[in-house]
């Protein structure tokens, strides 16, 4: 399965718009790009995934570069529960694993 | 819906003690997922099982962990005898199935101290 780079630490204001960045450019046409989130003490939680195309939900947005080599998950309006470890992970499109990095670890600060 | 259940929560032992944790899943998947989590990393994967079948072990370390899903729902991970690099969090997840897009869904963990 395709790597993926993060930065290890990222701080926000709360109320702004968090962009967690991530690159993957060894991402092969069949892998999907998945986001999790893990609060602390919590197990992760899945935030949203995409192949292609651009992704909204009720928890973020997921933004993908068009030669699908980086991708951007938007949180609006980031508030203090929104701390938590990110992780960016692709993953094959049949019985593929979650191969989890160490993530971006998020401070959203009052 | 309840979610994935895991316990306990919280375990302490010494080396060389035996050590289980227990994992139900979501009600109604068939693919359930063990991993371990060590200290500032993310988790890594043990064992996948489709109903009843362990069907990548590949990370598990076989000499001595060991699970089992006997009838297709719960798990158990046992660990004997244990060593201090076990300690960690050890996280069971579910899915509907192996599909590519499905979402695991992650209890809340079991952390192990191996004193």
């Amino acid at each position: 399965d395709a790597k993926t780079t993060q930065p290890t630490s990222m701080d926000c204001a709360e109320g702004r718009a968090a962009n967690l960045p991530c690159n993957h450019s060894t991402i092969s046409g069949n892998e999907y790009v998945y986001w999790y989130r893990q609060i602390h003490s919590q197990g992760p939680q899945y935030i949203i995934h995409g192949l292609k195309n651009n992704e909204t939900n009720e928890m973020a947005s997921l933004i993908i570069t068009e030669d699908r080599k980086s991708s951007t998950l938007i949180l609006p309006h980031a508030t203090l529960r929104d701390t938590a470890v990110y992780y960016c992970i692709v993953r094959v499109a049949m019985g593929g694993k979650l191969i989890f990095g160490q993530g971006t670890e998020l401070s959203v600060k009052p | 819906e309840a979610g994935v259940v895991q316990s306990p929560r919280y375990k302490i032992i010494e080396k060389k003690q035996p050590v289980a944790f227990w994992c139900n899943p979501i009600s109604g998947h068939n693919t359930l997922y063990w991993y371990r989590q060590n200290l500032g990393q993310g988790p890594e994967l043990l064992i996948r099982y489709e109903n009843e079948e362990a069907v990548d072990d590949s990370q598990l370390p076989k000499d001595r962990f060991s699970a089992e899903r006997l009838k297709g729902v719960d798990s158990t991970l046992k660990i004997q005898p244990a060593e201090l690099g076990d300690s960690a969090v050890y996280l069971c997840a579910s899915s509907p199935n192996q599909d590519s897009q499905e979402t695991q869904y992650f209890g809340p963990g079991t952390r192990l101290l191996v004193l």
